[in-house]
C-alpha cells in the first residue's frame, strides 16, 4: 500500500486570502488526484495531476482558482485561492495504486485538510 | 462512467450480519465494482472488488449476480467500529480515465 500524508491536517482562513496544501506519498506514482468533500457530503473530484503535465480540471474547476503543482512522482499542491465560506470543506488528495502497490486498481487517500474560511 | 444508487443510510446493532446493496443498471462490460469505507475525519479506504458472482476478503464479501445490474456488499457480524460512510463504484480497472467518481454512500449506523 501507499501512506499519503497532508500537510496542514485542518486550518482557519481569512476570506480573500489563499491556502496551499501539501501532498505527501511514499512511493513513486503516475497519477494523483484531488478531491473536495463539503460536509456531510460525498467526494468531489477537482483535478487529475500527473507529474511533468498540467492538470486535468473538472467542470466547476478552474485553475485560477485551484492551482495544482507536480513536480515529482511523490509530492503534489493544491492552492485554493482567494478563498470565501464557501470554500470551506475537507480536500484530500489520493493516488492510484496498481502494480506493485494493489493487485486492483484502488486508489489510497490522504487523512484530508479539514478547511474553514470566516 | 455508470451510475450507482444505494441508500442513503442504515441502522444495525453489534454482531449483526449488514448487507448493502448497490445497483447500476448502466454498468458496462469493462467495469469492476469496487467499494469504499470512510471513517470521519479520514480519506476513503478500499474494502472490495469483484467483477462478477463473489469475493471474500477478511473484511466483506462482495455478491455480484449473473446480470451485474446490482451488488450486495455483506459486513458479517459488525461491531461499533464499522459505523462509517461506505460508498460503491463502478468503472473500468484498466487504462483511460481512472479517477473515481463517488456516490452519496451509505451512512451506516452501528448501535450497541
Amino acid at each position: 500500500s501507499a501512506v499519503i500524508s497532508q500537510k496542514p491536517s485542518r486550518d482557519i482562513c481569512q476570506r480573500g486570502t489563499s491556502l496551499t496544501i501539501q501532498c505527501q506519498v511514499d512511493s513513486q506514482v503516475t497519477m494523483m488526484f484531488w478531491y473536495r468533500q463539503q460536509p456531510g457530503q460525498s467526494l468531489t473530484l477537482i483535478a487529475t495531476a500527473n507529474q511533468g503535465s498540467e492538470a486535468t480540471y473538472e467542470s466547476g474547476f478552474v485553475i485560477d482558482k485551484f492551482p495544482i503543482s507536480r513536480p515529482n512522482l511523490t509530492f503534489s499542491t493544491l492552492t485554493v485561492s482567494n478563498m470565501s465560506p464557501e470554500d470551506s470543506s475537507i480536500y484530500l488528495c489520493s493516488v492510484e495504486a496498481s502494480g506493485l502497490l494493489s493487485s486492483y486498481n484502488e486508489q489510497f487517500f490522504g487523512p484530508g485538510t479539514r478547511l474553514t474560511v470566516l | 462512467l455508470a451510475k450507482t444508487t444505494q441508500p442513503i443510510s442504515m441502522d444495525s446493532y453489534e454482531g449483526q450480519e449488514v448487507n448493502i446493496t448497490c445497483s447500476h443498471n448502466n454498468i458496462a462490460t469493462n467495469d469492476y465494482i469496487t467499494w469504499y469505507q470512510q471513517f470521519p475525519s479520514q480519506g476513503p479506504r478500499f474494502i472490495i472488488q469483484g467483477y462478477k458472482t463473489k469475493v471474500t476478503n477478511e473484511v466483506a464479501s462482495l455478491f455480484i449476480p449473473a446480470d451485474r445490474k446490482s451488488s450486495t456488499l455483506s459486513l458479517p457480524r459488525v461491531s461499533l467500529s464499522d459505523t462509517a460512510v461506505y460508498y460503491c463504484l463502478v468503472g473500468d480497472r484498466g487504462g483511460g480515465r481512472r479517477a473515481l467518481t463517488f456516490g452519496s454512500g451509505t451512512r451506516l449506523q452501528v448501535q450497541p
